[in-house]
């Protein structure tokens, strides 16, 4: 089972060139969020889907974009990239909404912005 | 500010010994309480998800309990072995919070030989 699969693994970029960091799990699960990982901190919630064509905002969206257009996939947009946005970056799904059932986390992307 | 608290931050065992952590969170609108194993290098995996006052999990040597009405969860290891290294995560939603899982920022445990 590949569970919850995110690409690239590491990503290098300089200041203002926008990515796409790409999440896809294979779970059936209507629930999909991102979350951002900083040291000292715990993961923060920057934007998720209840479903196919839903997104709403989490805890720190500023900065990024998303979309759900299938119930696999939930890509994650940077637009324009700030050195504040040096980060970890782990996708997770769940069956249902957060909470009574458990996340299931990628594997994670690390960003480096210069 | 739904401030999600874990204690220690890091701790050091030796082999054999037992541990446990805290996870404090706020005691009002409780919805959810979940703790993820989260081991360098990998992705973090759930080990319990608890949503009930009261409520007691175990699964082999690591148990979890949950008091909702003061705001704690504690995670026991019953002898630590190297392998139970790891970052120990907690997690929270009061109800309502749109889907908003608050986490803590773990508990960094490792096991010496």
């Amino acid at each position: 089972n590949a569970g919850v699969t995110q690409t690239p693994k590491f990503q290098v970029l300089k200041t203002g060139q926008s990515m796409t960091l790409q999440c896809a799990q294979d779970m059936n699960h209507e629930y999909m969020s991102w979350y951002r990982q900083d040291p000292g901190m715990g993961l923060r919630l920057i934007h998720y889907s209840v479903g196919a064509g839903i997104t709403d905002q989490g805890e720190v969206p500023n900065g990024y974009n998303v979309s759900r257009s299938t119930t696999e996939d939930f890509p994650l947009r940077l637009l324009s990239a700030a050195p504040s946005q040096t980060s970890v970056y782990f996708c997770a799904s769940s069956y249902s909404g957060v909470g009574y059932t458990e996340a299931f986390f990628g594997q994670g992307t690390r960003l480096t912005v210069v | 500010i739904l401030n999600v608290e874990q204690s220690p931050q890091s701790l050091h065992v030796q082999e054999g010994d037992s541990t446990n952590f805290t996870c404090s969170f706020p005691s009002s609108n409780f919805y959810a309480l979940h703790w993820y194993r989260w081991e360098t290098a990998k992705s973090p995996e759930a080990l319990f998800v608890m949503t009930l006052n009261g409520d007691e999990k175990k699964k082999g040597r690591i148990s979890a309990t949950l008091n909702t009405k003061e705001g704690y969860s504690y995670l026991y290891i019953k002898g630590s072995q190297p392998e139970d290294s790891a970052t120990y995560l907690c997690a929270f939603r009061s109800v309502g919070n749109n889907n908003d899982m608050r986490f803590g920022a773990g508990t960094r445990l490792t096991v010496k030989p």
